[in-house]
């Protein structure tokens, strides 16, 4: 079975950083595209970052350049880095798994709980 | 610029009633389309994908249709179990991650 957990969420002050992991099992993330998509309160789905199988990454406008993802084969686990936060990335961060129907995208088929990130002073 | 505009942003009916979602892409994404439900406090659900393949599992009063730009969700017979906000993501796009603003579905 699938299963993505997530975890290192919490309070941080605005211009901290913070490392947010989520677990895999059920199967190997660097044979798959792994995303992170937040969701601020009351709001609607908004998406991260992307890291491929083959190691390329990508960011949304928003994050670029504050926001670093990764991951480490041994422990089937996928990371976000986030330095330089401020309120506007107060969220719900869900890691998620990317499944490429053709060369031209794929629709994540596998979200985790969750975990809250909260910038605030 | 592309857009993607989900309609309703809310709506209330009663069990049993058949309820209809609609997202609609500018410019068209052929059938690049998943829908998703989201329960409070959970992640999302793989409803649909390819705007009409029903995921495992999924009961067979959800439904996808569409092609192009317009596309809809239906729930033919709306159950206390369906209450949850439902998205739609557009992924003819790598990487993937246009989301529709969301409908909250509520029991009347």
């Amino acid at each position: 079975e699938v299963q993505l957990v997530e975890s290192g969420g919490g309070l941080v002050q605005p211009g901290g950083s913070l490392r947010l992991s989520c677990a895999a099992s059920g199967f190997t993330v660097s044979n798959n595209y792994m995303s992170w998509v937040r969701q601020a309160p009351g709001q609607g789905l908004d998406w991260v970052s992307v890291i491929y199988s083959g190691g390329s990454t990508f960011y949304a406008d928003s994050v670029k350049g504050r926001f670093t993802i990764s991951r480490d084969n041994s422990k089937n686990t996928v990371y976000l880095q986030m330095n330089s936060l401020g309120g506007e990335d107060t969220a719900v961060y869900y890691c998620a798994r990317v499944l490429m129907t053709t060369v031209l995208g794929g629709y994540f088929d596998s979200w985790g709980q969750g975990t809250l990130v909260t910038v605030s002073s | 610029d592309f857009q993607m505009t989900q309609s309703p942003s809310s709506l209330s009916a009663s069990v049993g009633d058949r309820v209809t979602i609609t997202c609609r892409a500018s410019p068209g994404i052929s059938n690049f389309l998943a829908w998703y439900q989201q329960k409070p406090g959970k992640g999302p659900k793989l409803l649909i994908y390819g705007a009409s393949t029903l995921q495992s599992g999924v009961p067979s009063r959800f439904s996808g249709s569409g092609s192009g730009t317009d596309f809809t969700l239906t729930i033919s017979s709306l159950q206390p179990e369906d209450v949850a906000t439902y998205y739609c993501l557009k992924y003819n796009s790598v990487p993937p991650g246009t989301f529709g603003q969301g409908t909250k579905v509520e029991i009347k």
